[in-house]
């Protein structure tokens, strides 16, 4: 079966601080993409990135990072220099690559971002 | 590019009743899925269409349905409404071009 675990339920830092997301994911497909999604008040869920699992170089998008560690099945998200813009809910979640329909998302963390 | 299109935005039902939500992909895009989000399960597939026909289905009763055009779009319908199916109603279409886009959900609150 397939399952994502987010720990931590809520993150709370001040304004400027780096922050990682962590994710944790169990699947018995050999090929997978990950994703993280960022779901702010608003509700919609915003695309942040999809990962192939035969994919394992770290990615970096302007203030955002991705580790992606096959060995551990994790698939870590940093934020540096952390805005309060990014205050929102993160979820982290996992597809099988040859079967489209269906995404398994994590609980979710939502992310403070104090002044 | 337009995104995805949900609507009503917000809708208050009474136990009992029915509903009906709709959901328009991005132009292209064959494969529309459902999601229901609650506080306490989080985010949950409902079930995925392509090409009008239902590809997969979530672990949820039969009250809760869903149908594709053949313009793709979807709509889900749920009936005899439970204060439980208070959720946000998130519908994602998918393609090789953009993967998975979702859209901005729609707000149920059952009295």
């Amino acid at each position: 079966a397939q399952k994502v675990t987010q720990a931590q339920t809520e993150i709370s830092v001040v304004e400027k601080e780096d922050v990682t997301l962590d994710c944790v994911y169990e699947t018995r497909d050999t090929t997978y993409y990950l994703f993280w999604y960022k779901q702010p008040p608003s509700g919609e869920l915003v695309f942040l990135i999809r990962r192939n699992s035969f994919d394992e170089q770290n990615e970096i998008s302007g203030r955002y990072s991705w580790n992606f560690q096959k060995s551990t099945s994790s698939f870590n998200f940093t934020i540096t220099a952390s805005q309060v813009v990014d205050s929102a809910v993160y979820f982290c979640a996992l597809s099988d690559v040859d079967r489209d329909d269906k995404i398994i998302f994590g609980k979710g963390t939502r992310l403070h971002i104090l002044p | 590019k337009a995104g995805v299109t949900q609507t009503p935005r917000y809708l208050i039902k009474t136990r009992g009743q029915q509903v009906t939500l709709s959901c328009s992909p991005i132009s292209g895009h064959r494969s529309v899925s459902w999601y229901q989000q609650t506080p306490g399960q989080g985010l949950q597939f409902l079930f995925e269409y392509f090409s009008e026909t239902q590809r997969n289905k979530g672990n949820f009763p039969g009250r809760f349905s869903g149908r594709q055009f053949s313009n793709s779009r979807s709509e889900m319908n749920v009936s005899t409404l439970e204060l439980g199916d208070s959720a946000l109603y998130l519908c994602a279409s998918f393609g090789s071009d953009y993967g998975y886009t979702f859209g901005s959900g729609t707000r149920l609150t059952v009295v």
